[in-house]
């Protein structure tokens, strides 16, 4: 069964402290990875796709990465605007674009 | 990136009235595109999708008689929730998939049946 799993399940740091949330992945056959930024209330908004193995991607403070079995989603110098719940999905081989979600890490930054 | 709109954002209604929510991908044309709903504290859970000129596909679990879905344009997918009741209060969300598989989100519709 396709599954994705979300760690940690929620995430403190102090403002400038660096961190990694992983996403573990089964899925017979990938044809992406992806990840959102959800802010409270509000709609999930779009920030990587990943296609293959050793793909890596980068917009300001967040780098994501991909393997085989696992993504991870790097933060840098983390801050407080930063703070939302990051999800992570995957698609696997058919075509009918359903995304399999992850349950979410949940980022809060302190100043 | 793409946008994709909702409408309403917000809507109140009595126990067994009907409530349409209009999803619309604003700078694109999208052949497909899904609703989910979400409840407190938990990821997104997939209900249909929604394909332009075609029935659409419905998860298990989810009355499609209760949840009317129409797409009408390559445009416009809309999400009829028929005789509501309290349990279908829930924030409901719609997304449009590009080239390459990307879905971009609406910003969701909060329903409260009272």
């Amino acid at each position: 069964e396709d599954q994705v799993t979300q760690s940690p399940e929620a995430l403190r740091l102090q403002e400038g402290e660096s961190s990694s949330l992983n996403c573990s992945y089964t899925v017979s056959g990938l044809r992406g990875l992806f990840w959102y930024r959800q802010d409270p209330g509000k709609g999930p908004e779009f920030l990587f796709t990943l296609y293959s193995a050793g793909e890596e991607k980068e917009k300001e403070r967040l780098k994501a990465t991909l393997t085989k079995k696992e993504s991870f989603l790097h933060i840098t110098a983390p801050k407080p605007e930063d703070s939302a719940t990051y999800l992570c999905a995957v698609q696997g081989p058919s075509n009918t674009g359903k995304l399999i979600f992850g349950q979410g890490t949940t980022l809060q930054v302190k100043p | 990136g793409a946008v994709v709109s909702q409408h309403p954002s917000r809507v109140i209604c009595k126990s067994g009235t009907s409530v349409k929510i209009e999803c619309r991908s604003l700078d694109f044309q999208a052949t497909t595109m899904f609703w989910y709903r979400q409840f407190p504290k938990k990821s997104l859970m997939l209900m249909a999708t929604s394909n332009e000129g075609s029935k659409a596909t419905y998860e298990q679990g989810v009355e499609k008689d209760k949840f009317l879905i129409n797409h009408a344009s390559l445009t416009l997918s809309t999400l009829t929730v028929t005789s509501a009741h309290p349990e279908d209060s829930s924030f409901y969300i719609c997304s449009a998939r590009v080239e390459g598989d990307t879905q971009y989100f609406g910003p969701g519709t909060r329903l409260t049946v009272l």
